[in-house]
């Protein structure tokens, strides 16, 4: 079955650690993405890539880095620098670039800090 | 600044009886716009999206009227089943490219 898979679906943060979340998808997209979702805020868009080895900040990317070294991988990576990183990540795939093209989303990991 | 709004964090509803889901938007520039269903844990599915050229999109039991001069669209649902209780999520895009701005979010429950 095509899809997109998150790992782990729950994970721990240590004050001044820094952790990865995975996002593998074999559904042949192009363009990736990662979420963020705070209760009553909807999602907002942290980084996101629409070719191998390239990606832009979105509207809330402090804090995180990513990379896009193969098409079906988009690892997020939570720093110390993000002060506020207890949230639910969700990651998204999409095989175009047109507004008709839908969002396929993962299963989301919860990140809660210790 | 919220580019999306949805003002009811929740709506309670029978089944059978036709749930209404609000969603307003301030950026002029949007032109398409979706409906995406979440349920806890999970990630969000797509629902149902309408472009700007039309007022109205059908499919099945659900509808998403627009009203482009009031910049607001609205999602119905009938009759609603219970398994139809979950966050709804309404989202805007420009043509452009397709990223995404969310609304916060709407929780349904639908009682049997």
């Amino acid at each position: 079955d095509g899809g997109i898979t998150q790992s782990p679906k729950y994970l721990f943060r240590k004050e001044g650690q820094n952790v990865t979340l995975s996002c593998e998808q074999n559904l042949n997209h192009d363009a990736m993405y990662w979420y963020r979702q705070d209760p009553g805020q909807g999602l907002r868009l942290i980084y996101y890539s629409q070719i191998v080895n390239d990606f832009q900040k979105g509207d809330i990317a402090e804090g995180y880095s990513v990379s896009r070294e193969k098409k079906e991988s988009f690892p997020l990576t939570v720093t110390s620098a993000q002060k506020n990183p207890t949230a639910f990540y969700l990651c998204a795939s999409t095989g175009g670039t047109g507004p008709n093209e839908k969002l396929f989303f993962g299963s989301g990991t919860q990140l809660s800090v210790l | 600044d919220q580019q999306v709004k949805q003002n009811s964090p929740s709506l309670s509803v029978q089944e059978g009886r036709i749930s209404i889901l609000n969603c307003d938007y301030t950026n002029s520039m949007f032109d398409y716009f979706l409906w995406y269903k979440k349920y806890p844990a999970e990630g969000p599915t797509f629902l149902i999206s309408i472009s700007s050229i039309k007022d109205k999109n059908e499919d099945g039991r659900f509808t998403v009227f627009l009203n482009k001069s009031a910049k607001h669209l609205s999602l119905h649902i009938v009759p609603s089943q219970p398994g139809d209780s979950a966050v709804y999520f309404c989202a805007a895009t420009k043509a452009a490219g397709n990223k995404l701005t969310f609304g916060g979010g709407t929780r349904v429950l639908v009682k049997p």
